[in-house]
């Protein structure tokens, strides 16, 4: 199985300012056809799992340019340029490139 | 938009069953496959299981192989886990979502199963 790790695993963050969650996974995530198959989500508390970043790179539909994700091969980070308040939750990330698919530990983000 | 309103959860002693349900509407739902993800309270989410969009392949985490079954109804629109011999461990909030091979999209408030005596 493919073992994602996130660090860090609480961020708190000042309004306005960037934040940046890094996933690391214990096999690399580029396919055969270029891509590499790794998901961010954001669990708001209460709510389920929404996908922020697809394909490693790709906003979602209806997700603010304020997130951005980057990375390729085992090192993948997600950035937000400037967090708001709606920011808070836990961040997940996912690899879909192989069963059974796996995700990260999470990572809370939390208003200082 | 996706919505998904799962249902069914409740509690269970170990050893019982349960049948969750995921109704399915926004999309057409049967050409896409399926995802159960589930989530241990004050856990991080776990993948369950997928189906194909016709049922004709499904697969399990291994954990839950030989114990639960997926399955679906196109006609209703409607996305189905069987829960057999469940175990603690099996106690968590289940959420279905809708599978493309690069994401799920998540829907649903969930439905919260627990296993106690």
């Amino acid at each position: 199985d493919i073992v994602m790790t996130q660090s860090p695993l609480s961020l708190p963050v000042t309004p306005g300012e960037p934040a940046s969650i890094s996933c690391r996974s214990s096999q690399s995530l580029l396919h055969s056809d270029g891509n590499n198959y790794l998901d961010w989500y954001l669990q708001r508390p209460g709510q389920s799992p929404q996908l922020l970043i697809y394909l490693a790179s790709n906003r979602a539909s209806g997700v603010p340019d304020r997130f951005s994700g980057s990375g390729s091969g085992t090192d993948f980070t997600l950035k937000i340029s400037r967090v708001e308040a709606g920011d808070i939750g836990v961040y997940y990330c996912m690899q879909a490139l192989q069963r059974p698919i796996t995700f990260g530990q999470g990572t809370r983000l939390e208003i200082k | 938009e996706v919505q998904l309103v799962e249902s069914g959860g409740g509690v269970v002693q170990p050893g019982g069953s349960l049948r969750l349900s995921c109704a399915a509407s926004g999309f057409a739902f049967s050409t896409y496959w399926m995802t159960w993800v589930r989530q241990a309270p004050g856990k991080g989410l776990q993948w369950v299981a997928n189906i194909k969009g016709d049922g004709s392949d499904k697969y399990y985490v291994d954990s839950v192989r030989g114990r639960f079954t997926v399955s679906r109804d196109n006609a209703k629109n409607s996305l189905y886990l069987q829960l057999n011999s469940l175990r603690a461990e099996d106690t968590a909030v289940y959420y279905c979502a809708r599978a493309m091979s690069d994401r799920f999209e998540f829907g649903g408030q969930g439905t919260l199963v627990t296993v106690s005596s």
